[in-house]
C-alpha cells in the first residue's frame, strides 16, 4: 500500500536533537492525522489538520509541533523528546465530505526511540 | 462521546478454525464502524467499514462483521483462520454526532493462529 508514505521508518535520536517525521499521502484526501502508538496502550491521536488548519490537538506536549504546509504532506517536528516518546508514530489520510464514512488511511508508520 | 471496547487483548486459534474478534461500541448516534488490521512493523490496513447500510459487512482476507444494533456490537469473524491472518485487530469508531473527523480505536486485539 503506497497510498500514504512515511520517511524515515526508523528513527534514533537523542533527547537533545532535534528531528522531523515526513509524511506524504497521494490520495488526493483533504484531512491528515498523526497517531501515536506505545506498547500495550490504545492508539493515541496527537493531531487532525483539516484543508491544512489544524482542528484537533489532544494535549499533546509543545517538544511535538506539527506542520501541514499543503493538504499532501505532513510534518511532526521533534526536539528535547523523553524516552517515554519512544514509540511508533503513524500517519493518516482522510477524505473528509458530506458523504464519506471517515475511513482513514494509514501510513506504515516511523519506529522512533529516544535515548 | 463514543467509545469502542475490544474483549480479549489477545486470541488464539488453531489453522482452519472460526476466527471471532469481539467488539462493542458506545455512541449516542447510529456510528460508523470500522475494523482495521496491522501486521508486525506496518501500518493499519482497513479491513471493512460499516456506514449504516448493510448490517453484514463483508471485507477483505475472507473477514466479515455484523452490526447489532441492540447489542451494540460490531464483531470480526472469518470462517476458517489462515497462518497469515495473524496480527493484530482494531475496532474503530466514529463520532457521527459532533462530526469530529478523528477515530476513536478499541485497545486491540492480538490474533495467533496455531498450526
Amino acid at each position: 500500500e503506497t497510498g500514504v508514505t512515511q520517511t524515515p521508518r526508523h528513527l534514533v535520536m537523542g533527547m537533545t536533537n532535534k528531528k522531523s517525521l515526513k509524511c506524504e499521502q497521494h490520495l488526493g484526501h483533504n484531512a491528515m492525522y498523526w497517531y501515536k502508538q506505545s506498547a500495550k496502550k490504545p492508539l493515541e491521536l496527537m493531531f487532525v489538520y483539516n484543508f491544512k488548519e489544524q482542528t484537533e490537538n489532544n494535549s499533546v506536549p509543545s517538544r511535538f509541533s506539527p506542520e501541514c504546509p499543503n493538504s499532501s504532506h505532513l510534518f511532526l517536528h521533534l526536539h528535547t523528546l523523553q524516552p517515554e516518546d519512544s514509540a511508533l508514530y503513524l500517519c493518516a489520510s482522510s477524505q473528509e465530505t458530506g458523504l464519506n464514512s471517515y475511513e482513514q488511511y494509514f501510513g506504515p508508520g516511523t519506529r522512533l526511540t529516544v535515548t | 462521546a463514543q467509545s469502542v471496547t475490544q474483549l480479549g487483548s489477545h486470541v488464539s486459534v488453531s489453522e482452519g478454525a472460526l476466527v471471532l474478534l469481539r467488539c462493542n461500541y458506545s455512541s449516542s448516534v447510529p456510528p460508523y464502524l470500522f475494523w482495521y488490521v496491522q501486521y508486525p512493523n506496518q501500518g493499519l490496513q482497513l479491513l471493512l467499514k460499516y456506514t449504516s447500510a448493510a448490517t453484514l459487512v463483508k471485507g477483505i482476507n475472507g473477514f466479515e462483521a455484523e452490526f447489532k444494533k441492540s447489542e451494540t456490537s460490531f464483531h470480526l469473524t472469518k470462517p476458517s483462520a489462515h497462518m497469515s491472518d495473524a496480527a493484530e485487530y482494531f475496532c474503530a469508531v466514529s463520532d457521527m454526532d459532533t462530526g469530529r473527523r478523528a477515530l476513536t480505536f478499541g485497545s486491540g486485539t492480538r490474533l495467533q493462529v496455531q498450526p
